[in-house]
């Protein structure tokens, strides 16, 4: 069966220090690759996404970045937090096979930027 | 653009009685259609889904949603719930061709024991 794993679990970062949260997929090949971010009351944005190692969309101009250096591996990253950065960090991981389009959530990161 | 309306932000139930959460959509084609349950603290877990055929589908947990085209609807439901479905529902819509889910802002459910 699939897991998906996400760490660290909880993050508390000051202002303006560098950022990389990490997934990974095991039990399956060639996922597709999602970032979303969770604030309170507005339910999930997609922030990053990946169809194949080193394809990354963007949906959210902000100063995060991700990156797909390997197949079952996506990586959150920013070189300097701000307080707004913020929230619940969801990775999440679907099949490339057409009709199935659900998605498939890590436990998540609770970042807290000081 | 597509969406995702969940009318109610807060529902709270006694346990025992029986639940529909409300979900509606905008979506130009076909939509696939999910609904996701979040405990405080944890990831989505998928409950069901909607791709085509028989409009009532069945998930997990003795859930189950109603696909109405006409009303651009995806209301889940369940006739007795216990404590423990206490959580956040969130529904999402999809569409052939797309990778990406658009999530509703999710309905927090609270159970009165």
């Amino acid at each position: 069966s699939q897991t998906i794993h996400q760490w660290p679990a909880t993050l508390v970062q000051p202002v303006g220090s560098p950022l990389s949260l990490e997934c990974t997929v095991e039990g399956t090949s060639n996922p597709n690759l999602y970032w979303y971010r969770q604030a309170a009351g507005r339910g999930l944005q997609l922030l990053f996404y990946s169809v194949g190692i080193g394809q990354i969309s963007s949906e959210v101009p902000q100063n995060l970045s991700a990156s797909r250096p390997q197949d079952r591996q996506f990586i959150l990253s920013s070189k300097k937090l701000l307080l707004s950065d913020s929230g619940f960090y969801l990775c999440a991981w679907g099949t490339s096979l057409v009709p199935a389009y659900e998605q498939y959530f890590g436990p998540g990161t609770r970042l807290t930027v000081t | 653009a597509q969406s995702v309306t969940q009318p109610d932000i807060h529902i709270t139930v006694s346990e025992g009685a029986s639940l529909e959460l409300r979900c509606n959509y905008s979506y130009g084609a076909t939509p696939y259609l999910f609904w996701y349950v979040q405990s405080p603290g944890q990831g989505l877990q998928l409950l069901l889904k909607y791709f085509s055929g028989d409009t009532l589908v069945q998930g997990i947990k003795g859930f189950e949603a109603e696909f109405k085209r006409s009303q651009s609807s995806f209301n889940l439901r369940k006739p007795s719930v216990p404590w423990s479905d206490a959580a956040e529902y969130f529904c999402a819509v999809t569409g052939a061709g797309s990778y990406q889910l658009t999530f509703g802002k999710g309905t927090k459910l609270s159970v009165i024991p």
